[in-house]
This record gives C-alpha cells, sequence and structure tokens, in this order.
C-alpha cells in the first residue's frame, strides 16, 4: 500500500525566514508526486507534478524538489500570504488515477 | 476558465436524512472523483469515474453511500441515510486526459446532528 508521510506536522515561520517541507514516500513504482496547497475552507490548489528523481520544479517563492525517497518544498524568503497546508500525494505507476495524500504541514508565516 | 464546481457549500441536516451533494467538473476533463477530508483521515477517495462510468468505488465507506455520473458535466453524491460520522467535507475533483493532475472543487462541508 501506498505511503506518505510528511513533516514536520506544523511550521511557525517569520516573513522571510525561509525553510523546507519534507514528504517521505513508498509506492511500487512512482508515476508522480504532486504538491498542492490548501487554504482553510477551500479545496487543496494544484502547485506542482514531480515525475524523476532530480527533477526540480518552481513557482515564485516556492521550489519542489524530488529523490526516490522523498520529496522537498523549498519555501524562499516566505511572505504572510504563504500561510496555508501544503499537501503532499503520490500516484503509483499502475494506475492512472489514485492520489495517496499525506496529512499535510500547515505554515504559518508571520509578518 | 469556471473551475470544479460545488454545491451547497455548507450542509447541516439530521441523522436519518438523506443528504445529495453536486458536482460540475471543468469542462473538458473526462475523470471525475469524489473526495472526503477529515482531521482523523485525512483526504481519502470515495469513487472515481472516467467517462461518465464508475471505475473504483472502493473507498465507498458503506451502501449508505451513492454516486452517479448521468453525464459529463455533472455529478452527484448521495448519503441515505445519514449518520453523524458522515459529517466531513466532501470534494469533488477533476481531471485532463493529457494529464494526470486533479483539479478541486471549493467542497461541501456537511454537518449531521
Amino acid at each position: 500500500e501506498d505511503q506518505v508521510t510528511q513533516s514536520p506536522e506544523a511550521l511557525r515561520l517569520q516573513e522571510g525566514e525561509s525553510s523546507s517541507l519534507n514528504c517521505s514516500y513508498t509506492v511500487s513504482g512512482l508515476r508522480g508526486l504532486f504538491w498542492y496547497r490548501q487554504d482553510p475552507g477551500k479545496g487543496p490548489e494544484f502547485l506542482f507534478t514531480l515525475y524523476s528523481a532530480g527533477e526540480e520544479k518552481e513557482k515564485e517563492r516556492l521550489k519542489a524538489t524530488l529523490t526516490k525517497k522523498e520529496s522537498f518544498l523549498h519555501i524562499t524568503a516566505p511572505k504572510p500570504e504563504d500561510s496555508a497546508t501544503y499537501l503532499c500525494a503520490v500516484q503509483a505507476a499502475q494506475n492512472d488515477y489514485k492520489l495517496s495524500f499525506g496529512a499535510g504541514t500547515t505554515v504559518t508565516v508571520r509578518a | 476558465d469556471a473551475g470544479v464546481i460545488q454545491s451547497p457549500r455548507h450542509e447541516v441536516t439530521e441523522m436519518g436524512q438523506e443528504v445529495t451533494l453536486r458536482c460540475k467538473p471543468i469542462s473538458g476533463h473526462n475523470s471525475l472523483f469524489w473526495y472526503r477530508q477529515t482531521m482523523m483521515r485525512g483526504l481519502e477517495l470515495l469513487i472515481y469515474f472516467n467517462n461518465n462510468v464508475p471505475i473504483d468505488d472502493s473507498g465507498m465507506p458503506e451502501d449508505r453511500f451513492s454516486a452517479k455520473m448521468p453525464n459529463a458535466s455533472f455529478s452527484t453524491l448521495k448519503i441515505q441515510p445519514s449518520e453523524p460520522r458522515d459529517s466531513a467535507v466532501y470534494f469533488c475533483a477533476s481531471s485532463p486526459l493529457t494529464t494526470y493532475e486533479q483539479y478541486f472543487g471549493p467542497g461541501t462541508r456537511l454537518t449531521v446532528t
């Protein structure tokens, strides 16, 4: 069974204080690893898909990286508007639809 | 372009009542998913449709839950009878044929008293 573990559960940052979120996964053949952002009272918002080890993707202050066992979401010089819960999900190669989600990391950025 | 649309946004009902949640996927997307999110269990896939056909309903918790997709632009998730443990946020998501990315709606917060 696919497993996704995110750490830490919560992260409190000062504005401008860069940090990283971790997503460790176990899957029988990875098709893709997905990062989502979820604001309170809203649905998850798609951020990135990573397909192979060594791949990196960036969007504004966010950068996602992937190895064979884990992914990192780096937040550079965060702003209060980056406060959200960040969810990681994996999709196994043997299916083309099922996403297995982690519990998420809740990031709070103080001004 | 409109995203995934869900209604109602909030639903409060009494135990034993029937509840129907509605979803309109993004136009052109051929896959549709229903998820449930709770603090205890996180995001769980309930059912997956491809081209309006249910492919995987193994996540549907009990026979009290049923889902339909009569056409490419509409799906329903029904709970009958509802129980307090069904209280959760229910999300609908859709995905295009060309990628595996899923796009989520705003969710329906269901409270069963």
